[in-house]
């Protein structure tokens, strides 16, 4: 089974200033991880996704996150945050195994909140 | 192409009353997934189908079931629904079932 810690529940970070979400997850086999955003009333968009290969990838706006396999973490970051960053944001897994890999386990979210 | 749909987006049940709710994946997606999501226990997985076939099972009573139909969308549905059911329900579909899930907007279902 798979388990996803996300330690801040909310994050208060003034326009512009860098932030660091963080996700650590606990699993006994490779998995896929993930980090999506949602938005008051909306559902869950795709943020970023690793799969397999480099392990520091890129969104298109602006957000990366590094897959660190010993330290079992995903943490999301940006170097410069926007007001329209303000949202939910949730960490999660699926197992590395054909037939379960649809099963995504979620973290309890971290709610960026960006104020001027 | 168009994202995964959601019927229908809102809906008030009362206690003991049973509730369908639909979901359209992106054109040539194959799996679908459904998650419930509530204040208390955030994120939860409840199944997913491929292919007509429930392939994947939460945690969930048996109340809660599904199915998909051969164009590959998937309808879920609860019986004699409690107070706790209250949630938002959300659908996402996938290619195979690996690799990542796209979500619908979600249905909030209340129960009175």
């Amino acid at each position: 089974a798979q388990s996803v810690t996300q330690l801040d529940s909310q994050v208060p970070v003034f326009e512009e200033a860098p932030v660091e979400l963080r996700c650590n997850y606990s699993s006994s086999v490779s998995v896929y991880l993930f980090w999506y955003v949602q938005y008051p009333n909306q559902g869950l968009q795709l943020l970023l996704k690793y799969l397999s290969g480099s392990t520091l990838v890129e969104s298109i706006n602006g957000f990366e996150a590094e897959f660190n396999k010993s330290q079992t973490s995903f943490h999301l970051r940006k170097p410069s945050v926007h007001i329209s960053d303000t949202a939910e944001y949730f960490c999660a897994v699926s197992a590395l195994q054909t037939g379960t890999a649809s099963k995504l386990t979620f973290g309890t979210g971290t709610r960026l909140q960006v104020t001027l | 192409k168009a994202g995964v749909t959601q019927t229908p987006r809102y809906l008030i049940k009362t206690r003991g009353q049973q509730v369908t709710l639909s979901c359209s994946p992106i054109s040539g997606h194959r799996s679908v997934s459904w998650y419930q999501q509530t204040p208390g226990q955030g994120l939860q997985f409840l199944f997913e189908y491929f292919s007509e076939t429930q392939r994947n099972k939460g945690n969930f009573p048996g109340r809660f079931s599904g199915r998909q139909f051969s164009n590959s969308r998937s309808e879920m549905n609860v019986s004699t629904l409690e107070l706790g059911d209250s949630a938002l329900y959300l659908c996402a579909s996938s290619l195979e079932g690996g690799g990542e899930q796209y979500f619908g907007p979600g249905t909030r279902l209340t129960v009175t």
